[in-house]
């Protein structure tokens, strides 16, 4: 019973492609996030969308979409994949000051 | 813009050694978060502070917020091999709402 669940854990594509990363959560949580950790681990939040809606894009290239069907799935779609794109990418949601992560997408692009 | 310092980056121990890393924020934050990574894991959230001066415990764990609420602090008595990972703090800020992390420790600790 994962609690905020993404597919696929690992994705290996080549430069050019466009590859989509599904994120779902049981939790009834309002907000949800995407999240790129470098091999640094840094951690950089990309979207959050609340309740359907776009609340924070932090200047992440227009190649990058989310989008959301319903509160429940925040579905990040990629087009034109760079090598410097290659990361892990979590997502993420909250209710209140609480937030849980998905196990997170291992993407390279080669 | 709005950042959170970590250190250390990287801390190597012996297991049974203490362990401490430091959260500091350049401006006052409403709360601080603290999360542990597992290699090859995800961020799990561990604990919320939110007044100032305020101290908790988990075990072997103490979470310190900083009476100013700029800055936080994690010690672990006694690491076990158990505790390897990355520790990351996240404050919100006071001004804008947002969860902002700092760069994560990565502890090690040898058997």
């Amino acid at each position: 019973d994962t609690a905020v669940s993404q597919t696929p854990k690992y994705l290996v594509t080549q430069m050019g492609n466009d590859k989509s990363i599904k994120c779902e959560q049981n939790l009834g949580h309002d907000t949800m996030y995407w999240y790129k950790q470098d091999s640094k681990k840094f951690l950089k939040i990309m979207f959050s969308y609340n309740n359907k809606e776009l609340i924070i894009n932090e200047t992440v290239p227009n190649r990058f979409s989310p989008k959301s069907p319903d509160k429940a799935h925040l579905n990040l779609h990629i087009n034109s994949l760079e090598l410097g794109d290659s990361a892990v990418y979590f997502c993420a949601s909250s209710q209140g000051r609480y937030r849980g992560f998905g196990q997170g997408t291992r993407l390279t692009v080669v | 813009g709005q950042q959170v310092m970590q250190i250390p980056q990287y801390q190597h121990v012996q297991e049974g050694e203490d362990f401490t890393t430091y959260c500091n924020s350049s401006t006052t934050l409403s709360n601080i978060q603290w999360y542990k990574q597992r290699p090859g894991g995800h961020p799990v959230f561990l604990i919320q502070l939110v007044k100032s001066g305020e101290v908790k415990k988990q075990k072997r764990l103490t979470f310190q917020f900083g009476e100013a609420k700029k800055n936080s602090s994690l010690h672990i008595t006694a690491t076990q091999t158990t505790d390897v990972g990355t520790y990351f703090c996240a404050g919100h800020s006071s001004n804008t709402g947002k969860l902002i992390f700092g760069q994560g420790t990565t502890l090690q600790v040898k058997p």
